[in-house]
């Protein structure tokens, strides 16, 4: 099973901040499968990026995803309160797809 | 606009069993393969089932083969998770997502998740 390490665990920042999230698997994800997600507590995940780089349908152009191979990249431009949350990466390149143990994004 | 209700959460006593449903709505039920996906208390997400468009290919996570079955009657707009021989370790919120492909396998991703029922194993 791929193995999907983020980092940092947890991110602190302020809004209208730039934040970067790294997500980093143990073996090259194939065709580059790599979908991030936002998580807020008591709410359902939130599809954001998938194919490493694709928005998913209405979501704002302050995400971005980027990467290959290896080491991919959640970007978001200019943090807003909404923006707080977890944050995973999910690999479906490999049998079984898998998650990292994601990304806490708190306000600083 | 899509959306998925699960159900039948709840607390059960080790080697129990517990049905969860998904009751979805707005969009094309037999057209999307769905899933199951799990968080257990302080963790992260773990993938456990899936389910073709038809129906007719089920996949499984290795921790929970042989004793979780996931069906779907698209009839009725709803996919189903059969727990059995329930542990501890089973316990956590249980989500039904939607796949945008009809059949990813083992290997989908995820463009709509319900908001999850909680399962918590006992005694």
């Amino acid at each position: 099973e791929i193995v999907l390490t983020q980092s940092p665990g947890t991110l602190s920042l302020s809004p209208g901040d730039r934040a970067t999230l790294s997500c980093r698997a143990s073996q090259t994800i194939t065709s580059d499968y790599l979908a991030w997600y936002q998580h807020k507590p008591g709410q359902a995940p939130r599809l954001l990026i998938y194919g490493a780089s694709s928005r998913a349908t209405g979501i704002p152009d302050r995400f971005s995803g980027s990467g290959s191979g290896t080491d991919f990249t959640l970007t978001i431009s200019r943090l807003e309160p909404a923006d707080f949350a977890v944050y995973y990466c999910q690999q479906y390149g490999w049998s079984p797809g898998s998650f990292g143990q994601g990304t806490k994004l708190e306000i600083k | 606009e899509v959306q998925l209700l699960e159900s039948g959460g709840g607390l059960v006593q080790p080697g129990g069993s517990l049905r969860l449903s998904c009751a979805a709505s707005g969009f094309t039920f037999n057209n999307y393969a769905m899933s199951w996906v799990r968080q257990a208390p302080g963790k992260g997400l773990e993938w456990v089932s899936a389910l073709s468009g038809s129906g007719r290919n089920t996949y499984y996570a290795d921790s929970i083969r042989g004793r979780f079955t996931v069906s779907r009657d698209n009839s009725k707009n709803t996919l189903y998770l059969q727990l059995s021989s329930l542990r501890a370790e089973d316990t956590a919120i249980y989500y039904c997502a939607r796949d945008p492909n009809w059949n990813s396998g083992e290997r989908g991703y995820f463009d709509f998740w319900g908001q999850g029922a909680l399962v918590t194993v006992s005694s």
